[in-house]
C-alpha cells in the first residue's frame, strides 16, 4: 500500500510568487493533517481536514495560506504570496477514523520550500 | 512554555550503549506519539501510546500518565539508529499534534 505522498519535494520561489503544495493521504484515509517545521523550530499544526472539510484550521499563520481538498481524496495547499518567513518543510499526514486516541498519524516526506 | 518538552536536544552514543530519551507534557495531552526522521529522510511512526508500554525490536516507549512523563528507549544502540526523534502530544479532544523540539541522536561505531 503505498504511503502518504507530497509533490513536490523541493520548490524554491521569490517573495510574492504562488506556491502550491499537493498532498495525497493513505487511500481510505479521512482524517488529513498539514504541519509545518520552520528552520530551528519544532513541528507546527497548520489544519486537519475530515473529508472534505476543514475540522481545525487554528493554526493557519494568515490569510496568504489556503488549504483544500475537494472530493476528499487530495489536499493542496496554496501559499500566494508567498513571504520570506513561509520557508520551511511542509509535512502532510493522514490517519483512520476510528474514533481512538491513539489513532497513528502517518507522515509525507515533506516539501521543502525556500522563498527568496 | 511549549505544552511538549523534550529532553536532551543532543545526545550521542557510542555503539551497544542503552540511550534514553525523555517527553514531558502539559495538562489536556492523553496520548504520545513518538516519531523518527532520519537525516534527508521522511517522518516515520514509531510508537503512539496512551498507557503502560509498547516495544518493537529494539524501541521501547514508556508512558506515566500521572507524571505526564513518556521516554523512549533504544537498546544496544546501532549507528543506523541517529535519527532524530521528536515526540508529539494528541489532546483528548480533536486530532492534532503538538510536537516537542526533537532529539537528535548519533550513535557512533
Amino acid at each position: 500500500e503505498a504511503g502518504v505522498t507530497q509533490f513536490p519535494s523541493h520548490s524554491v520561489i521569490e517573495k510574492g510568487q504562488t506556491v502550491t503544495l499537493r498532498c495525497d493521504p493513505i487511500s481510505g484515509h479521512d482524517n488529513l493533517y498539514w504541519y509545518r517545521r520552520v528552520m530551528g523550530k519544532e513541528i507546527k499544526f497548520l489544519l486537519h481536514f475530515v473529508k472534505e472539510s476543514k475540522q481545525d484550521e487554528s493554526g493557519m499563520p494568515n490569510n496568504r495560506f489556503l488549504a483544500e481538498r475537494t472530493g476528499g481524496t487530495y489536499s493542496t495547499l496554496k501559499v500566494q504570496p508567498a513571504e520570506l518567513e513561509d520557508s520551511g518543510v511542509y509535512f502532510c499526514a493522514s490517519s483512520q477514523d476510528r474514533g481512538l486516541v491513539t489513532d497513528t498519524q502517518y507522515f509525507g516526506p515533506g516539501t521543502r520550500l525556500t522563498v527568496l | 512554555k511549549n505544552e511538549v518538552e523534550q529532553s536532551p536536544q543532543n545526545l550521542t552514543a557510542q555503539e551497544g550503549e542503552f540511550i534514553t530519551i525523555n517527553c514531558s507534557y502539559s495538562v489536556g495531552i492523553s496520548a504520545l506519539h513518538w516519531l523518527q526522521q532520519h537525516p534527508g529522510g521522511g517522518i516515520v511512526s514509531l510508537f503512539m501510546l496512551s498507557s503502560g508500554k509498547k516495544k518493537h525490536g529494539r524501541l521501547i516507549a514508556t508512558i506515566n500518565i500521572q507524571e505526564k512523563h513518556s521516554s523512549l528507549h533504544i537498546t544496544a544502540s546501532h549507528p543506523r539508529d541517529s535519527a532524530v526523534y521528536i515526540c508529539a502530544g494528541r489532546k483528548a479532544a480533536g486530532n492534532k499534534l503538538t510536537f516537542g523540539g526533537g532529539t537528535r541522536v548519533l550513535v557512533k561505531p
